[in-house]
């Protein structure tokens, strides 16, 4: 089944412990993306990645980081999380077929709780 | 980025047509219409998407005016899972070839029994 798998689902930590949100999809996609999406806000996009190695800052880039060793992996990293990350996180997925973006698919989402 | 409007909450019966407006009157030539809907927080579900012409498939249909300043997505017999916030995007490409979707608010839809 084509999925975008995030783990973890729920996660409650303390502030300045660091912390790996991991994305995988197994559907060949070059391009993935994370999004935060917080009450009155929607979804805001955090970093997004072309490809391999190919990485670059979204809308709300600060306090992230991301890589991209592998096609099919691309984690979201906290170095030092604050409160003000708390939030539901989601990672998506698409391909480009002939130049052209097809739809983005949707992990089920994190929720993470920074105290 | 093209800014979408839609009204905050609608409620549809169980089997009617649910129609779900959108403005989005800056949207450029280039730029498509995407529909996308969340069932409590699970992750955005893609519904449709369209650049000027009518749409439809085995979801919705996706209606674009003339002038591409709104748009209506259909959802023809709705059911009580379609209740769901509905976001309509305008979708930009960047000169880097970063695809955003920008989420506003969207329309809480509820179907009633």
């Amino acid at each position: 089944e084509a999925q975008v798998t995030q783990n973890p689902r729920y996660l409650i930590t303390v502030t300045g412990k660091k912390l790996t949100v991991t994305c995988s999809q197994n559907m060949n996609h070059e391009y993935m993306s994370w999004y935060r999406q917080d009450p009155g806000l929607g979804l805001r996009q955090i970093y997004y990645s072309m490809n391999v190695e190919v990485t670059d800052k979204g809308d709300v880039p600060e306090g992230y980081k991301v890589s991209r060793k592998e096609k099919r992996n691309f984690p979201l990293i906290l170095e030092s999380p604050s409160p003000n990350q708390t939030s539901l996180y989601f990672c998506a997925s698409s391909i480009r077929a002939g130049g052209v973006h097809q739809p983005q698919h949707f992990g089920d989402g994190t929720r993470l709780s920074i105290l | 980025d093209a800014k979408t409007t839609q009204p905050p909450s609608m409620d549809c019966a169980e089997g009617r047509a649910a129609n779900l407006p959108c403005n989005h009157s800056t949207i450029s030539g280039n730029e498509y219409v995407y529909w996308y809907r969340q069932i409590h927080s699970q992750g955005p579900q893609y519904i449709i998407h369209g650049l000027k012409n009518n749409e439809t498939n085995e979801m919705a249909s996706l209606i674009i005016t003339e002038d591409r300043k709104s748009s209506t997505l259909i959802l023809p017999h709705a059911t009580l899972r379609d209740t769901a916030v509905y976001y309509c995007i305008v979708r930009t490409i960047s000169n880097f070839g970063n695809e955003k979707l920008t989420f506003g608010t969207g329309t809480r839809l509820t179907i009633i029994p």
